[in-house]
């Protein structure tokens, strides 16, 4: 069974630092991208940034709004994917969530297994 | 930055009767390869989304066949017939056509 579980959520000041994991297991992780998603408290979803597979050289693109400020990488042996979030907003507050996309690269089959999400709280 | 619009934001039907959510883009989802990146997720209360529909109109694994999407192009359409009450939650569209991906609204689908 695939199942991808995220943590390191938390409160955190203006300015400060978290890194989220994204721990998966029930699939060959290294085979696929991977991406990462938020949704503010009662709003709709967000595409944050994805990282492709070793394949297609572990490409990783962010969206405008964390580009500079966030990163994610991966660790292929351990099956954990992460997001690096520094110099955090309050308007960063949302559940994160991170995704097992279909491919390794482009997901043309979507994003087919999702994590339960962390909640990361940005507030002084 | 492509726009998706989805209608409407609210809906409420009888169980048993069919619900409709129009989806559209502000640019055309066919990919140079001739596919359609267009997918619908629904995200059910205090649950993370689950993967519906790809490629418009192919059901996800597990997805019942009461649930089917279509369109091309720009507009599209996720139609769930003989409405039940598993279905409420917040059905969201999806591209894939460029960066970023971007979502629809959501449409919150509640059950009279």
């Amino acid at each position: 069974e695939v199942q991808l579980v995220e943590s390191g959520g938390g409160l955190v000041q203006p300015g400060r630092s978290l890194r989220l994991s994204c721990t998966t297991s029930g699939f060959a992780f290294g085979d696929y991208a991977m991406s990462w998603f938020r949704q503010a408290p009662g709003k709709g979803l967000e595409w944050v940034g994805f990282i492709a597979n070793k394949l297609h050289g572990g490409t990783i693109q962010y969206a405008a709004s964390v580009q500079g400020r966030f990163s994610i990488s991966r660790d292929d042996s351990k099956s954990i994917a992460y997001l690096q979030m520094n110099s955090l907003r309050t308007e960063d507050t949302a559940v994160y969530y991170c995704t097992k996309d279909s491919h390794g690269y482009f997901p043309e089959r979507g994003f087919d297994c999702w994590g339960q999400g962390t909640l990361v709280t940005v507030s002084s | 930055d492509v726009v998706m619009t989805q209608t409407p934001l609210s809906l409420s039907v009888t169980p048993g009767q069919t619900a409709s959510i129009s989806c559209k883009s502000s640019h055309s989802l066919v990919h140079t390869d001739g596919k359609t990146y267009l997918f619908w997720f629904l995200q059910k209360p205090g649950q993370p989304p689950k993967l519906l529909i790809y490629e418009t109109s192919t059901r996800f694994s597990g997805v019942p066949d009461r649930v089917s999407g279509s369109g091309s192009g720009t507009d599209f359409t996720l139609k769930i017939s003989r409405v039940e009450a598993e279905d409420v939650g917040v059905y969201y569209c999806m591209h894939a056509i460029q960066l970023p991906r971007t979502f629809g609204q959501g449409t919150k689908l509640e059950i009279k």
